[in-house]
């Protein structure tokens, strides 16, 4: 198994430009996840996918865009960035151990660098 | 805002030293896990403990939870320079939590050799 893939590794973008960061996940986990860490931060959720078809907003969600249309890949759309949006991205998926009390150990990419100047 | 705050921020211990980095959070929780994030890449999810656990073993890993301070810790004994690396606590505390994790702001590990 790959694990969890993403791309680009580094992206460089000028303000106003928008752009696709990739993930794909070859487990068959339900969930997926899309998260930023800025430097001495610990990461913060934008948006996260519960299955194909179902989205929703973390805590930091404006300026991004998700769509969930396979169970395997989960695609952050930034839709006009801006230099606040200069971080590092990474994708995750997780499954769940079944009704009773689950485990949700996350699995993660390695991460987009994005520049926005 | 951060569910979890790690404390120290950071720590610098020789090797064969253990170190010791604690996690407080707010609200309650389904469960707590740390992870580890080498310089540059992604985290690697290291242990998790539910709620209704108290200590938790794994390798030179040793997880304490308290729930009644909603606090937790995590021990590596024997530390190697290897162990040099930033720790996450994160906690899951919603109804569909499969991808709710809320992380802390890390301990920045360095063993010195």
């Amino acid at each position: 198994n790959a694990g969890v893939t993403q791309t680009p590794k580094f992206q460089v973008l000028k303000t106003g430009q928008s752009m696709t960061l990739q993930c794909a996940q070859d487990m068959n986990h339900e969930y997926m996840s899309w998260y930023r860490q800025d430097p001495g931060m610990g990461l913060r959720l934008i948006h996260y996918s519960v299955g194909a078809g179902i989205t929703d907003q973390g805590e930091v969600p404006n300026g991004y865009n998700v769509s969930r249309s396979t169970t395997e890949d989960f695609p952050l759309r930034l839709l006009s960035a801006a230099p606040s949006q200069t971080s590092v991205y990474f994708c995750a998926s997780s499954y769940s151990n079944g009704p009773t009390v689950s485990s949700y150990e996350q699995y993660f990419g390695p991460g987009t660098r994005l520049t926005v100047t | 805002s951060q569910q979890g705050e790690e404390d120290p921020q950071a720590l610098s211990i020789q090797e064969g030293e253990n170190a010791t980095m604690n996690c407080s959070y707010k609200t309650s929780i389904n469960n707590l896990q740390w992870y580890r994030q080498n310089s540059g890449r992604g985290l690697v999810h290291l242990i998790l403990i539910r709620s209704n656990e108290r200590e938790k073993h794994s390798g030179r890993l040793r997880v304490t939870l308290d729930t009644s301070k909603k606090s937790s810790s995590l021990l590596i004994t024997a530390s190697r320079a290897a162990d040099t690396a930033s720790y996450f606590c994160a906690t899951d505390a919603g109804e569909t939590s499969g991808s709710r994790l809320t992380f802390g702001e890390g301990t920045q590990l360095t063993v010195n050799p």
